[in-house]
């Protein structure tokens, strides 16, 4: 089974452009899941759906971020306008309703912005 | 206060030694519970959950102290594929799905 379909995998851009991260949860997943990564703050989770629909949106960091889930296999977070201290690395997750909790992370997008 | 406190290491340990790490949580309604590993520059995969009875998954033992709310991890007979940064997982309070990630311990098995 693939797992969870991040892209792009690497994505450099210039301040105060749009930027648009992508992610395939896994299949039969009802939760996803999107955090970030950075050295000072470790790993934070931005926001989580549950059937596409938004549970908790409450670490986006501003309005300038802002998450979308059309459908049950692909999520958008989407960054305007961006800055450099949004450089980070964001990793999208899913999760089965049912099991154990685990989340299973996609390989991350390594967002540089300049 | 953060959620979860963990020592930052580095762990420095010879292969074959038994090494040990502990993590602390704020949210005594906290319920669940996880060890993750992450390799440099790769995404976080899950080790090992971690029950209240303790567990024991081969060379990994996962232990629980509600009273004192900290977790522990004791790897035995360090491989060097052990060396990594091991994060502690904790869910907030009555919300099994917001995970708090502890800054992670990075561990280095030398040969």
């Amino acid at each position: 089974d693939a797992g969870v379909i991040q892209s792009p995998r690497h994505e450099v851009t210039e301040m105060g452009q749009e930027v648009t991260l992508r992610c395939k949860p896994i299949s039969g997943h009802d939760y996803l899941f999107w955090y970030r990564q950075t050295m000072m703050r470790g790993l934070e989770l931005l926001i989580y759906f549950n059937n596409n629909v938004p549970i908790d949106d409450s670490g986006m960091p501003e309005d300038r971020f802002s998450a979308k889930m059309p459908n049950a296999s692909f999520s958008t977070l989407k960054i305007q306008p961006s800055e450099p201290r949004d450089s980070a690395v964001y990793f999208c997750a899913s999760r089965p309703a049912s099991g154990s909790y685990e989340q299973y992370f996609g390989p991350g997008t390594r967002l540089t912005v300049t | 206060r953060k959620e979860v406190e963990q020592d930052p290491g580095p762990f420095n340990v010879p292969e074959g030694a038994t090494v040990a790490f502990n993590c602390t949580y704020s949210n005594s309604a906290s319920q669940s519970f996880f060890w993750y590993r992450q390799d440099c520059r790769k995404e976080p995969k899950l080790l090992m959950s971690v029950y209240s009875s303790g567990n024991e998954d081969g060379r990994f033992t996962a232990q629980l102290n509600r009273a004192s709310q900290y977790i522990s991890l004791l790897i035995r007979d360090s491989k060097l594929s052990d060396s990594a940064t091991y994060l502690c997982v904790v869910n907030g309070g009555g919300n099994f799905n917001k995970f708090y990630f502890g800054s992670g311990t990075k561990l280095n098995v030398k040969p």
